[in-house]
């Protein structure tokens, strides 16, 4: 079982509509998770990170954490084309030697279409 | 501030060969990570060093190692390079101490191996 999944891909929404990116973790001590947005060819991009159950907004970014289903999403509204790129959800687990390590799943891309 | 910087940009070596890729880390960020991405896949952990000292490791061989230097930045040696190292290298930095340990990636360097 891999330790971080994410829906399968690809994801076409149209312009305007919601997208919701999904992932679901194995380790139950995991402690902050984590989204990236990496556009071809770039670096990941961090754009939202959320540590307690519930929802946290920013922008039209939406993070929903639920650690007793092991869960997290993202939900993106008013999708835009410049919102076309693949997103990474990534989970920091705590404690042992590998502290800071941030475990990826194997990204979702998504594509807006006008 | 400084974001996070990455040097070469690309590199094409030969298997067998060593390489040596560096990293500057973001401006009051005193913890670095390295990450390989093979296309299509999300970013795996390296290792991680804190302090100059290596702080966490993944599931990479001895020929892979890294240093860090008193003013935070980084480097990563690849040994007798073999044609599956060709990836995505991503250097990270984050604000270790203050959680949650966000990590912001530089642009990478794209290692070609043939």
């Amino acid at each position: 079982q891999k330790e971080v999944e994410q829906n399968s891909g690809p994801l076409s929404v149209p312009e305007g509509a919601i997208a919701s990116l999904n992932c679901t973790y194995s380790d139950r001590v995991s402690q902050s998770f984590f989204w990236y947005r990496q556009y071809s060819g770039k670096s990941p991009e961090l754009i939202m990170s959320i540590y307690s159950n519930g929802d946290k907004e920013d922008g039209r970014f939406t993070a929903q954490l639920n650690k007793a289903s092991q869960y997290v999403s993202l939900l993106i509204r008013d999708s835009q084309p410049s919102d076309s790129a693949t997103y990474l959800c990534a989970v920091n687990y705590a404690g042992g030697t590998s502290y800071g390590k941030l475990t990826f799943g194997q990204g979702t891309i998504l594509t807006v279409h006008p | 501030e400084t974001g996070v910087t990455q040097s070469p940009t690309h590199l094409i070596k030969t298997r067998g060969q060593q390489v040596t890729l560096r990293c500057s880390s973001q401006s009051g960020h005193n913890t670095v990570s390295w990450y390989q991405q093979a296309l299509g896949q999300g970013p795996q952990f390296i290792f991680q060093y804190y302090r100059e000292e290596e702080n966490g490791r993944g599931n990479f061989p001895p020929r892979f190692s890294g240093l860090q230097f008193p003013n935070y930045s980084s480097e990563l040696n690849v040994n007798a390079l073999e044609l599956d190292d060709s990836a995505l290298y991503l250097c990270a930095s984050s604000p270790q101490g203050q959680g949650p340990y966000e990590q912001y990636f530089g642009p990478g360097t794209r290692l070609t191996v043939t």
